[in-house]
């Protein structure tokens, strides 16, 4: 596997469903990112991890749980969603440094959710 | 506020001709960085090119370049001998150094780029 890997690709969940999203970056990356992509809306950061560390929580709701084990693997869970959190999210990873912002994120494929 | 905007949602190109996607942005720190992404119908983001606010060149990778502006606040994608491929949406993005979380991207709404032969 290369580059970051997201699974599943696609998840249908019920309201009351607990489930997970899984994510891998085989880059050697420090850094991970979850975003949210909604129609016709911006890319949205939701969590920022580095060195497995949360650095920013962009005021998502407890509904969605991260979980940062290692720098490669990323885990975002999810419980009691609504409806308008069907999206496509994506996770994402970087390599950071002391500074600068050279550092361009790698992304997943995304895994396309759907929340009934 | 939105910091990065893109004001075509849509455009048109014919095959083998160029097309110049615009960016604007809004910072008050000297200090940032511009990147394009392209978006397929598949959902991943490529990552196509970077322009860093100090560079005195245009930033160039292969057929894409970006028109760096800085006086006007302005990043526009410029995409040579356009191919079928080439068909998806693409989004401005920015970071900034200041602030703690240094490595956070905004994203603009994104250009769908339709190539036709």
């Amino acid at each position: 596997e290369t580059g970051v890997t997201q699974t599943p690709r696609h998840l249908v969940m019920g309201m009351t469903n607990k489930k997970s999203l899984k994510c891998e970056q085989h880059l050697g990356h420090n850094a991970m990112y979850w975003y949210k992509q909604s129609a016709k809306k911006p890319l949205e950061l939701m969590f920022v991890y580095n060195f497995k560390e949360q650095t920013e929580n962009n005021s998502v709701p407890s509904r969605f749980s991260p979980e940062c084990p290692n720098s490669s693997h990323l885990f975002l869970h999810l419980h009691t969603l609504q409806p308008e959190d069907s999206a496509l999210y994506l996770c994402a990873s970087s390599q950071e440094g002391s500074g600068g912002n050279s550092y361009e994120q790698y992304f997943g494929p995304g895994t396309r959710l759907t929340v009934t | 506020a939105q910091k990065i905007t893109q004001t075509q949602p849509g455009m048109f190109v014919q095959e083998k001709e160029a097309v110049t996607l615009d960016c604007t942005y809004d910072t008050s720190d000297p200090s940032y960085g511009l990147f394009w992404y392209k978006q397929p119908s598949s959902g991943e983001m490529i990552f196509l090119i970077y322009q860093g606010s100090y560079d005195q060149q245009n930033a160039t990778e292969g057929r894409y370049s970006l028109n760096f502006q800085k006086a006007r606040k302005s990043a526009n994608l410029v995409i040579s001998a356009s191919q079928l491929g080439d068909s998806a949406m693409y989004f401005c993005a920015m970071r900034e150094s200041y602030g703690g979380a240094t490595n956070k991207l905004i994203f603009g709404t994104g250009t769908l780029l339709a190539v036709q032969p």
